[in-house]
């Protein structure tokens, strides 16, 4: 059974600009999470998506937001990017909730110049 | 709030000694507890999870943990480190009686000698 995919891998984007990334997470897995991680702040919860109903938010500002496609499909937008969202975000994917068994994808490194 | 501490960052061992990474988690309820490893550059693969059944719970590659409540301990260990064991591993608790989310420690990095 296919993993957890996500795009694209390497994304170099410019101070002010936005970025879309996405999952693909395993069929029949309706929870989409997703997770910042940074060398100075570990592994921090951005959001989860349930059946395209945002269900949880993390402490994240507003430039970071999500959606959910009916096929559990998920994206993630972050606008007007600053240089301290130069980050890896990964993408988690359940059956039953963002707290349960998570898969995770290889994620997005994501680097603002 | 659920929170885990790990408490190496930095652990070093050689091959084929045993392994040992240590979690203690803080939870209002009976929690679900996972480890993770990450390798350089992937993803996080799930090691083994803890939800309430056996108290001591075996992974895949030969990791075990222990869930020890009177401690609020969550120890990961391994009888003979191998080199590809090499990695970051993070302890895990489900956030809240309903699991809203993942709460991650700070991962130690386990380095293995030849």
């Amino acid at each position: 059974k296919a993993g957890v995919t996500q795009t694209p891998r390497y994304l170099i984007k410019t101070r002010g600009q936005q970025v879309t990334l996405s999952c693909s997470p395993i069929s029949g897995h309706r929870s989409v999470s997703w997770y910042q991680q940074t060398p100075g702040q570990g592994l921090q919860f951005l959001f989860e998506y349930f059946s395209e109903t945002q269900r949880n938010k993390g402490n994240f500002p507003g430039r970071f937001s999500g959606r959910q496609f009916s096929n559990s499909r998920s994206e993630m937008n972050v606008s007007t990017l600053e240089l301290g969202d130069s980050a890896l975000y990964l993408c988690a994917s359940s059956l039953w909730g963002a707290g349960t068994e998570a898969f995770f994808g290889q994620g997005t490194r994501l680097t603002v110049v | 709030a659920q929170s885990v501490t790990q408490l190496d960052s930095h652990v070093s061992v050689s091959e084929g000694t045993p392994v040992l990474l240590r979690c203690n988690y803080s939870s209002s309820y009976s929690p679900s507890l996972f480890w993770y490893v990450q390798h350089p550059n992937k993803g996080l693969q799930l090691l083994l999870k803890y939800t309430s059944a056996a108290t001591l719970v075996k992974g895949i590659n030969g990791f075990e943990a222990e869930f020890k409540k009177s401690e609020t301990s969550f120890h990961l260990t391994k009888p003979s480190a191998h080199m590809s064991d090499a990695a970051e591993y993070f302890c895990v608790v489900s956030d809240g009686e309903y699991g809203n989310k993942l709460v991650f420690g700070a991962g130690t990095i386990l380095r293995v000698k030849s």
